[in-house]
């Protein structure tokens, strides 16, 4: 049972750099979710989905883009990598209307 | 904006110690306040509370939600070394299931 998978665990990344995390779920959940989290923050909303083929923008979504083609895959985009961009990056995903999230180990990209 | 505060921001005990972390919130169509340990990875879900005054349970940790006060407790009695982490607060707001989260509580627990 493999629950939220996501790829790469880590990343370092050159400024200007463009590239996808991949986040994948086995639970037939509806909604998706990418979260960010910066040291000592909590985690903040940027994208996140209802279902396959509907998307919308969270708190913090300028310098990402995702899709949707699937109920499994939720891939998050970064075009023209930022230091700022710098940050550990969660996949989440939640049955219909539950707000339990199960959550991605998470990737830790560096911008540099 | 929703916000979500935490306090403390960090905490150190001994084990065999209470502990009460608090969370306060301002928010705009609430629905649901919920409760992670965060230890080095991912966060795991704890609790979840929709009614005010009614205590949740799972072995030494607790909570409670007072929606007239917006603010929740979460209680961890006689501390262990394995109950280091960071507690996330979160609450659920509008359709979506959406997450605010507050910055968390660092616990540590030493021997």
């Amino acid at each position: 049972n493999a629950g939220v998978t996501q790829t790469p665990k880590f990343r370092i990344l050159k400024i200007g750099q463009s590239m996808t995390l991949q986040c994948t779920q086995d639970m037939n959940h509806n909604y998706m979710y990418w979260y960010r989290q910066d040291p000592g923050m909590g985690l903040k909303l940027i994208y996140y989905s209802v279902g396959a083929g509907i998307t919308d923008k969270g708190e913090v979504p300028n310098g990402y883009n995702v899709s949707r083609s699937t109920t499994e895959d939720f891939p998050l985009r970064l075009e023209l990598a930022a230091p700022s961009q710098t940050s550990v990056y969660f996949c989440a995903s939640t049955a219909y209307r539950s707000p339990e999230a199960f959550f991605g180990q998470g990737t830790r990209l560096t911008v540099v | 904006e929703d916000k979500v505060v935490q306090s403390p921001l960090s905490l150190v005990v001994h084990e065999g110690d209470t502990v009460t972390l608090n969370c306060s919130y301002e928010v705009t169509n609430f629905r649901s306040l919920l409760w992670y340990k965060q230890e080095k990875k991912a966060p795991t879900f704890l609790f979840m509370l929709t009614s005010s005054g009614i205590e949740k349970k799972s072995g030494r940790l607790s909570s409670i939600l007072d929606k007239k006060e917006l603010f929740s407790i979460l209680n961890i009695t006689a501390t262990q070394t394995g109950d280091s982490a960071i507690y996330l607060c979160a609450v659920e707001t509008g359709t979506a299931s959406k997450l605010t989260f507050g910055t968390g509580t660092r616990l540590q627990v030493t021997l």
